[in-house]
């Protein structure tokens, strides 16, 4: 599987937009980039997920690069409970997928 | 569109017992996956199902571990003379098919302890 490469951490400020990188440079044309995000003793939640072009909806935009190399997923107005370990996950089209989880990165939002 | 549950949420047991977890999945969906969290790790995948026929396992699921979808409907996942390496989080998942991508809804899990 492909992998993909976040930082550890980041903190944002409340009410201000976060940006947050994914590397995975060895991404395939078939590779969907996935975004799921836990917050404290809950499980994971799907976020948003896009394949080559920018995605919205309503918790978060995907930005996805030309080259597919890299992302960002972009929360337009930090709270508080966007407090969460957010992970980035490529996953190949056309067929049921296991998830390979990193270690994702822990976004502290202060207030 | 209830979500995904789990039951129950926390087990404390001893070790050599043997335990059982139960997972409902999104009344829709005929894929369900179990996963294990440990502290401070992302979930690592252990077993899969489409419908009642589970189609894939992980060598993370040694032979003290058994999962079963009877009916395509809910699962059941059984640590049989558990270890205290067996503490962690079982999480549980549903999806559909007749999507380009497999979208995976969680449920909030069981925090099994061994003491």
């Amino acid at each position: 599987d492909a992998k993909t490469t976040q930082p550890n951490s980041m903190e944002s400020n409340e009410e201000e937009p976060v940006h947050l990188p994914c590397n995975h440079s060895t991404i395939s044309g078939t590779d969907y980039i996935h975004w799921y995000r836990q917050l404290p003793s809950q499980g994971p939640e799907y976020v948003i997920h896009g394949l080559t072009s920018n995605v919205n909806n309503r918790m978060a935009s995907l930005a996805i690069a030309e080259d597919r190399k890299s992302s960002t997923l972009i929360l337009h107005r930090a709270t508080l409970r966007d407090a969460a370990v957010y992970y980035c996950i490529l996953s190949p089209s056309g067929s049921a997928r296991q998830l390979t989880f990193g270690s994702g990165t822990q976004l502290t939002v202060l207030p | 569109d209830t979500g995904v549950s789990q039951d129950p949420r926390h087990k404390i047991t001893k070790r050599g017992q043997n335990v059982t977890f139960r997972c409902d999945p999104i009344s829709e969906h005929n894929r369900l996956y179990w996963y294990r969290q440990t502290l401070g790790q992302g979930p690592e995948f252990l077993t899969y199902f489409q419908n009642e026929a589970q189609l894939e396992k992980s060598r993370l699921l040694s032979d003290r571990f058994s999962a079963e979808r009877p009916k395509g409907s809910f699962s059941t996942l059984e640590i049989q003379r558990t270890e205290q390496g067996d503490s962690a989080m079982y999480l549980c998942a549903s999806s559909t098919t007749g999507y380009s991508t497999d979208t995976q809804y969680f449920g909030p899990g069981t925090r099994l302890t061994v003491l």
